[in-house]
């Protein structure tokens, strides 16, 4: 079945280093989503790749699809201590008969050193 | 407007037993998909059901069923629990069903702990 891979599983920076995420899909993805968790709290969407090659920029986080749609980064620039939590990287499949699968990542639990 | 709302929050069940879980999705939205959070496996799907019909289906036991409403709210039951049910239960409501457009809303989910 389709697998999504994501690594690394823990990243302990001090506060203001960059950190960056990675996701790796055995088949190519309609799309890619990347979602964060907090401690204790529920995924919460961050964004969506669509297009072969996007780059897409909020404040602080660069998000990147590779051109072959088959994976993705996450790089956050500056870290701050907000940005604790678990980043999941979601790859949508779509099979032949049009039935949608949002399969996730393993995630990366970040942690931030003041 | 409101978001997804998940009920229990938090459950304890003996093994054995049984449990419902319930899930509003954000109104409007038609599909609500379910999600099984454990430490070691990560999110796992369930099921999607999208006008009161599953679209698609993971790879659970059929001890795990679920169905939707006509108003989209949709439950998940769980028979004859087992030590390893216990996880965090994650309800997801996107509009239109086809997640191609838009991303997840997830609720706060259900802490199952069986016992």
């Amino acid at each position: 079945g389709q697998q999504v891979m994501q690594i690394p599983q823990y990243q302990h920076v001090q506060e203001g280093e960059d950190f960056t995420t990675y996701c790796n899909s055995s088949t190519t993805l309609s799309n890619i989503q990347w979602y964060k968790q907090r401690p204790g709290g529920h995924p919460v969407f961050l964004i969506q790749l669509v297009k072969s090659g996007e780059v897409k920029k909020q404040k602080r986080l660069t998000f990147q699809f590779g051109e072959a749609k088959k994976n993705s980064s996450l790089h956050i620039t500056a870290t701050q201590t907000t940005d604790v939590g678990t980043y999941f990287c979601a790859g949508l499949f779509i099979s032949n008969f049009g039935n949608e699968k949002l399969t996730f990542g393993t995630g990366t639990r970040l942690t931030i050193i003041p | 407007k409101a978001g997804v709302t998940q009920t229990p929050r938090y459950l304890i069940k003996t093994r054995g037993q049984q449990v419902t879980l319930s899930c509003s999705p954000i109104s409007g939205h038609r599909s609500v998909s379910w999600y099984q959070q454990t430490p070691g496996q990560g999110l796992q799907f369930l099921f999607e059901y999208f006008s009161e019909t599953q679209r698609n289906k993971g790879n659970f036991p059929g001890r795990f069923s679920g169905r939707q409403f006509s108003n989209s709210r949709s439950e998940m039951n769980v028979s004859t629990l087992e030590l390893g049910d216990s996880a965090l239960y994650l309800c997801a409501s996107s509009p239109d069903g086809r997640t191609a457009n838009y991303g997840y809303t997830f609720g706060s989910g259900t802490r199952l702990t069986v016992v």
